[in-house]
């Protein structure tokens, strides 16, 4: 069974950072790229990063460039956002999704971690 | 970038109505789209993808359509468990992604 858990999420100032977690089970997880989506309280989706199966490729939303870093370790199954200079519109609950290269859309999501910017 | 809407943002439907939501992208996506169902405290779950492709495990009475600009949603016959909010997500800029603002469906 495929299973995505985040962790890392919690409350921190503005201008600080944070680094969530995502650890993926239950496939071969150095063959999918992977993504970042988040939410904000009672909002819509938004992408926010992409990394490819192999780290060779990887994207931003412009919301989030130059602040946030995605990484992988695929020895430990696991997907990592590393956000630095947090603002109060970060504040959302994130999630990590599995990216189908079949279909190239999200078929598996985690639960979400959520995280809070304030002072 | 591209762009996308979808109306309404909110409907009140009962069970056994059918129900159809739009999604317009600002550019030709051809069928890179797919539709998501949201409930409350939980992750989205997909339904559809490639336009009109049911996922695995998804009842029937759900079913997409469209290619290009124009995508609609339908759900045949409304049951209690659909009651929750649609995104549709597009991935002809892949690998960036845009969602629609979301549907809202709850019960009349």
């Amino acid at each position: 069974e495929v299973q995505l858990v985040e962790s890392g999420g919690g409350l921190v100032q503005p201008g600080g950072s944070l680094r969530l977690s995502c650890a993926a089970s239950g496939f071969t997880f150095s063959s999918y790229s992977m993504n970042w989506v988040r939410q904000a309280p009672g909002k819509g989706l938004e992408w926010v990063s992409y990394i490819s199966s192999s780290s060779r490729t990887i994207y931003y939303a412009d919301s989030v460039k130059g602040r946030f870093t995605i990484s992988r370790d695929n020895a430990k199954n696991s997907l990592y956002l590393q956000m630095n200079g947090l603002r109060a519109e970060d504040t959302a609950v994130y999630y990590c999704a599995r990216d189908e290269s079949s279909t190239w859309s999200f078929d598996y999501w985690g639960q979400g971690t959520l995280v809070t910017v304030s002072s | 970038d591209i762009q996308m809407t979808q109306s309404p943002s909110s409907l009140s439907a009962s069970v056994g109505d059918r129900v159809t939501i739009t999604c317009r992208a600002s550019q030709g996506i051809r069928n890179d789209l797919g539709w998501y169902q949201q409930k409350p405290g939980k992750a989205p779950k997909r339904l559809i993808y490639a336009a009109s492709s049911l996922q695995s495990g998804v009842p029937s009475r759900f079913s997409g359509s469209g290619s290009g600009t124009e995508f609609t949603l339908t759900i045949s016959s409304l049951q209690p468990e659909d009651f929750a909010t649609y995104y549709c997500l597009q991935h002809n800029s892949y690998p960036r992604f845009t969602f629609g603002p979301g549907t809202k469906v709850d019960i009349k």
